[in-house]
């Protein structure tokens, strides 16, 4: 069975930081793989997609890297923001599985001012 | 260019009723998916439609079922609900392209109970 995980669960950090999410996927043979972002009892929003030939994709103060290899991807948010607290999820499109999505259980970030 | 919509907002069910929720795609796209997002999860994935048939279904009981329309607006039905189902139900769209990327709505939370 095709996992994400996510790691850490849960992280809290001083306005201002730069942080790191970690996500992991159990089988190199992806499409694609996106990182989303949702704010309490809210849908999702799309933040960056990595095709399985990419390496990195950026947006704004947000880098996702994939390393298919060692099955890892990476969310690196610069100079972190109050307005950043959110739940961050990690999907993968398996080629394994087609056009679904396999989401992790995300990571709970709240940034303190 | 209209984002996914989804209605109802919020809904209260008895144990044993049926519910139909609803969702519209955006605009050009002719793929829908839903998910089932419990507490603290990732989304589940529950099955896809494209072009009116199902394309894709995870591992969800035959009492959760679904429509396109030729519109691509698209329904899901649940059947004999269980306490358990009580979930944020989410709507995606996408195209039928390399990349695949899906579009979120905001949701819609169920209650049963």
């Amino acid at each position: 069975k095709q996992e994400v995980t996510q790691i850490p669960a849960a992280l809290s950090v001083p306005e201002g930081e730069n942080l790191v999410l970690n996500c992991s996927f159990t089988d190199s043979a992806i499409y694609n793989l996106q990182w989303f972002r949702q704010d309490p009892g809210k849908g999702l929003t799309s933040l960056l997609l990595i095709q399985s030939s990419q390496r990195e994709q950026t947006s704004g103060r947000l880098n996702a890297s994939l390393d298919k290899s060692s099955g890892r991807s990476t969310l690196y948010i610069a100079a972190s923001q109050p307005g950043d607290s959110a739940t961050y999820l990690c999907a993968v499109r398996y080629m394994e599985y087609g056009n679904k999505l396999v989401f992790g259980a995300g990571t709970i970030l709240r940034v303190k001012s | 260019e209209t984002g996914v919509t989804q209605s109802p907002t919020h809904l209260i069910k008895t144990r044993g009723q049926q519910v139909t929720l609803r969702c519209s795609s955006q605009s050009g796209h002719n793929t829908v998916s839903w998910y089932q997002q419990a507490l603290g999860q990732g989304p589940q994935f529950i099955f896809q439609y494209y072009r009116e048939e199902e394309n894709g279904r995870g591992n969800f009981p035959p009492r959760f079922s679904g429509l396109q329309f030729p519109n691509y607006s698209s329904e899901l039905n649940v059947n004999a609900l269980e306490l358990d189902d009580s979930a944020l139900y989410l709507c995606a769209s996408s195209l039928q392209t390399d990349t695949y990327e899906q579009y979120f709505g905001p949701g819609t939370r169920l209650t049963v109970t």
